[in-house]
């Protein structure tokens, strides 16, 4: 079973736009990851935030996190065509798990 | 460095056969996972091994799926007794340690049961 889900599940915007997309999980977490991918293959992790962080940058990237409400949001800036791919948040569960739980993904795309 | 590698990159094979997928994670990583993706759906976990030993095999959906990792390092999951509904991408990731660090995955093997 996944743990969460994102929202929106599709999203579709210009080049230069801002695109923000949201993770609700259930369960108490060690951390919060979020990660790429293109064509349905190979993830490729963006960025870790811990349960004890509420905000995060990295380049284009910021992540928040709000462990009161169980969510997480995922904010791209100046978007380019080049991000155009799914993206999912993935839960760590505390108390010494180590799986990841994905949510189903929103699938965002650019158009130059 | 090398990253995570998995071979086949695709397996097509009849139902009711056997298959092995193979993962070589990167070197010095003693996490090894596997998840397996559907169409459309995000990852889902199916087994975790620290080091040798398999620590968590709750995502094993029944006993036609097994992995091992009998050195350590390189990891097969074997699947008898293929079914349609197997079909999907298998990914592999390996990590340093146990719990919050991130993880680091392979290009998946797409498995596909006619």
């Amino acid at each position: 079973s996944q743990q969460g889900e994102e929202d929106p599940q599709a999203l579709s915007i210009q080049e230069g736009e801002n695109a923000t997309m949201n993770c609700s999980y259930k369960t108490s977490i060690n951390n919060l990851q979020w990660y790429r991918q293109n064509s349905g293959r190979g993830l490729v992790h963006l960025i870790l935030i811990r349960s004890n962080e509420r905000e995060k940058h990295s380049g284009r990237l910021r992540v928040t996190l709000d462990t009161s409400k169980k969510s997480s949001s995922l904010l791209i800036t100046a978007s380019r065509a080049a991000d155009t791919a799914s993206y999912f948040c993935a839960t760590g569960p505390g108390g010494g798990y180590n799986k990841l739980i994905f949510g189903a993904g929103t699938r965002l795309a650019v158009h130059p | 460095g090398a990253g995570v590698s998995q071979t086949p990159s695709n397996k097509v094979t009849e139902k009711g056969k056997y298959v092995e997928l193979r993962c070589d994670p990167i070197s010095g990583h003693t996490a090894l996972y596997w998840y397996r993706q559907s169409l459309g759906q995000g990852p889902e976990f199916l087994i975790y091994f620290q080091g040798t030993g398999a620590a968590d095999d709750s995502g094993l959906p029944n006993d036609r799926f097994f992995a091992v990792r009998p050195e350590g390092s390189v990891s097969t999951l074997k699947i008898q007794r293929t079914e349609r509904g197997d079909s999907a991408v298998y990914l592999c990731a390996s990590s340093l340690d146990d719990g919050s660090s991130r993880q680091y995955f392979g290009p998946g093997t797409r498995l596909t049961v006619t």
